[in-house]
């Protein structure tokens, strides 16, 4: 069964503090993208990537960067927390082709 | 740039009654177009797909038809059951397989009553 891993179901983090949340994909996709899921605003694209190494910008990029130094784990980082990123995380995958997208079961980040 | 747009809810329905989700989009070219479910504390899953007009995506008793002149994607069901209370996304993609990202509604959060 192909699977999307986020490490972590929940976490809770103080404002300012470095926060890295995990993602790994076993299908071989060469697309990895973040997500954050508010409600009233569904779901907004943060960064994605078409390759190792690479990366693009979202919608709401801003507090945020990403890594990819292994085709199949895409990390997001907030450099330094803050309230307003309190959100539910997805993570996703796609080959490319029109299958869509597998995504993980998602990270509720608390920053108090 | 891209938009979709569907009816927010939540939506409230009795067991075994028809369903339809509205959903409208905007985008440039030819865009495919899906169909997400999310159920309580999990992720999203692709609930069914269409890349060209006038297809037809079902799944699990979900149907919705690509309507290019009306640029409409309407989720339907004939007879719904508990089971399908969920929050139900329209997304749409006009780089083929998403490459890009996908652009998506807010969310139809379904309620289905016994």
């Amino acid at each position: 069964d192909v699977k999307v891993t986020q490490s972590s179901r929940y976490l809770v983090k103080r404002t300012g503090e470095k926060v890295f949340l995990e993602c790994v994909q076993d299908m071989d996709h060469e697309n990895m993208f973040w997500y954050r899921q508010d409600p009233g605003l569904g779901l907004r694209l943060i960064y994605f990537s078409y390759d190792v190494k690479m990366k693009e910008k979202g919608d709401i990029p801003e507090g945020y960067s990403v890594s990819r130094e292994k085709k199949e784990r895409f990390s997001l980082i907030l450099e330094s927390a803050s309230t307003n990123q309190t959100s539910m995380y997805l993570c996703a995958s796609s080959t490319g082709d029109n299958y869509g997208y597998t995504f993980g079961s998602g990270t509720r980040l608390t920053v108090v | 740039g891209n938009s979709v747009t569907q009816m927010e809810g939540p939506v409230t329905l009795s067991e075994e009654a028809f369903l339809t989700i509205n959903c409208t989009y905007t985008a440039t070219g030819y865009p495919s177009l899906f169909w997400y479910v999310q159920y309580p504390g999990e992720g999203l899953q692709l609930l069914l797909k269409a890349t060209k007009a006038d297809d037809k995506g079902s799944n699990k008793g979900f149907e919705a038809t690509y309507r290019k002149e009306t640029t409409s994607f309407h989720l339907e069901k004939g007879s719904v059951q508990v089971s399908d209370s969920a929050v139900y996304f329209c997304a749409l993609s006009d780089s083929g397989g998403g490459a890009d990202g996908l652009t998506f509604g807010k969310g139809t959060h379904l309620i289905i009553q016994p």
